[in-house]
């Protein structure tokens, strides 16, 4: 298995509180990706990294921002929880990204609610 | 309308079975495909790739068609541990961005 840990796995909060997911990986991987996944949505990209400190926007990424300070760690924080914001965050690595064989390889999740 | 759509399921076919998914996809600079597999509660992981000339591995076959924008996924000789949601992924390889989860079948395998 590749590996990736994320932390905290589970995290319950309440709103307006600040929030940091962290994502390491020890592949030595240049792409790395947060997704949330909910009910009827699939999984859904917030924001990418292709480098360090190197980020850019995915479809969903009101309210989220991240960061990459080391290439074997991505940072997610949510400034201000809102309810909307409760769902399974994944974040994922990839070698040669999108020139490569597109394979991702996915943490193994972390629970977030939001009261 | 969703870049990669899925029938959500559930699929509940008895053991033995040979189940077939489809997923079509909108945008036709979409360059490669995959089926990834999600047990619950757990993450995605790579199932197969999906090739243009189609491709087989072991009881799973997926096929591409360019054409009428879709790929699918066959399973023969359905077993209880093939129990899981199926993914299916594209990858437009012009943004990395572009890589469009669809929202999943849901198949269960019965005794």
């Amino acid at each position: 298995d590749a590996g990736i840990t994320q932390s905290p796995r589970h995290k319950v909060t309440e709103t307006g509180t600040p929030v940091t997911l962290r994502c390491h990986q020890t592949e030595n991987h240049r792409y790395m990706y947060w997704y949330r996944q909910d009910p009827g949505h699939g999984l859904r990209l917030i924001h990418y990294s292709y480098g360090v400190k190197d980020t850019d926007k995915g479809e969903v990424s009101d309210g989220y921002s991240v960061s990459r300070s080391k290439t074997e760690d991505f940072l997610l924080t949510l400034e201000s929880a809102t309810s909307s914001q409760t769902s399974v965050y994944f974040c994922a690595i990839s070698d040669g990204g999108l020139m490569g064989t597109g394979e991702l390889f996915f943490g193994e999740g972390s629970r977030l609610t939001v009261l | 309308r969703k870049e990669v759509e899925q029938d959500p399921g559930p699929f509940n076919v008895p053991e033995g079975a040979t189940v077939a998914f489809n997923c079509t996809y909108s945008n036709s600079a979409s360059q490669s495909f995959f089926w990834y597999r999600q047990d619950c509660r757990k993450e995605p992981k790579l199932l197969m790739s999906v090739y243009s000339s189609g491709n087989e591995d072991g009881r799973f076959t997926a096929q591409l068609n360019r054409a009428s924008q879709y790929i699918s996924l066959l399973i023969r000789d359905s077993k209880l541990s093939d129990s899981a949601t199926y993914l299916c992924v594209v990858n437009m390889r012009s943004s990395a961005s572009k890589i469009i989860f669809g929202s999943g079948t849901r198949l269960s395998i019965r005794p």
